[in-house]
């Protein structure tokens, strides 16, 4: 069973730079995830695949501010240039043969 | 630009069934399996149903094993998702999701979701 932990919250200035961290089960730590932004109510959007090499597939329109990365289990989401358009939840999300799993979500602040 | 729409949603009482539709457009359905995501209310993401591009496989969350039933009709771009046995616990914003691949990968475009109440 695939487990994604996420840390809560975040939480960075207008203009700074944030890291957002996935980390994998036991046993799935080269799977690839995909990150989700949900801003306040509204619908998920697709952001990125991030593969466990480290490359990572953008979805359509999403700005250069947004990057992924990976080190060993874990699985990174980094924001430059905060706006204050990017205060969201951000999930990351993991599949394996039948399943299909979230994280719990990290609830970024822009201060 | 891919677009996808769900309805159906509403309020029902314990035990009823609904059936949620989610209309697709702007891709080539029949090569993208299909997900229903669901979000209770101040809850996260759950995932409750996948269904391969073509129907022949699908799979759902333990949770609505046996109580939901996805499926798919790629003459009218269309998938669904029978909900029988309501519970309280059903209760979320319903979303439909397109799938990357055509046999269940990741989630690359979502639609704006359906509310499901369940209550008596």
């Amino acid at each position: 069973q695939i487990v994604l932990t996420q840390s809560p919250s975040a939480s960075a200035s207008l203009g700074a730079s944030v890291k957002l961290t996935c980390t994998l089960s036991s046993g799935h730590t080269s799977n690839n995830i995909a990150w989700h932004q949900q801003q306040s109510e509204k619908g998920p959007r697709f952001l990125m695949k991030v593969n466990s090499d480290g490359s990572h597939y953008k979805g359509d329109g999403i700005p250069d501010r947004f990057s992924g990365s990976s080190s060993g289990a874990e699985r990174y989401l980094t924001i430059s240039s905060l706006h204050f358009e990017d205060e969201a939840d951000y999930y990351c999300q993991a599949w394996d043969t039948g399943i299909w799993v979230f994280g719990e979500g990290t609830k970024l602040t822009v201060l | 630009q891919v677009q996808l729409v769900e309805s159906g949603g509403g309020v029902v009482q314990p035990g009823k069934s609904l059936r949620l539709s989610c209309a697709a457009s702007g891709f080539t359905f029949n090569t993208h399996g299909m997900h229903w995501v669901r979000q209770a209310p101040g809850k996260g993401l759950e995932w409750v149903a996948v269904i391969w591009y073509d129907g022949s496989n699908e799979y759902h969350a333990d949770s609505v094993k046996g109580r939901f039933t996805i499926s798919r009709d790629n003459s009218k771009d269309m998938v669904y998702l029978q909900m029988n046995s309501l519970r309280a616990e059903d209760t979320a914003v319903y979303y439909c999701a397109r799938d990357w691949g055509g046999y269940g990968d990741y989630l690359d475009h979502w639609g704006q979701g359906t509310r499901v109440t369940v209550s008596s």
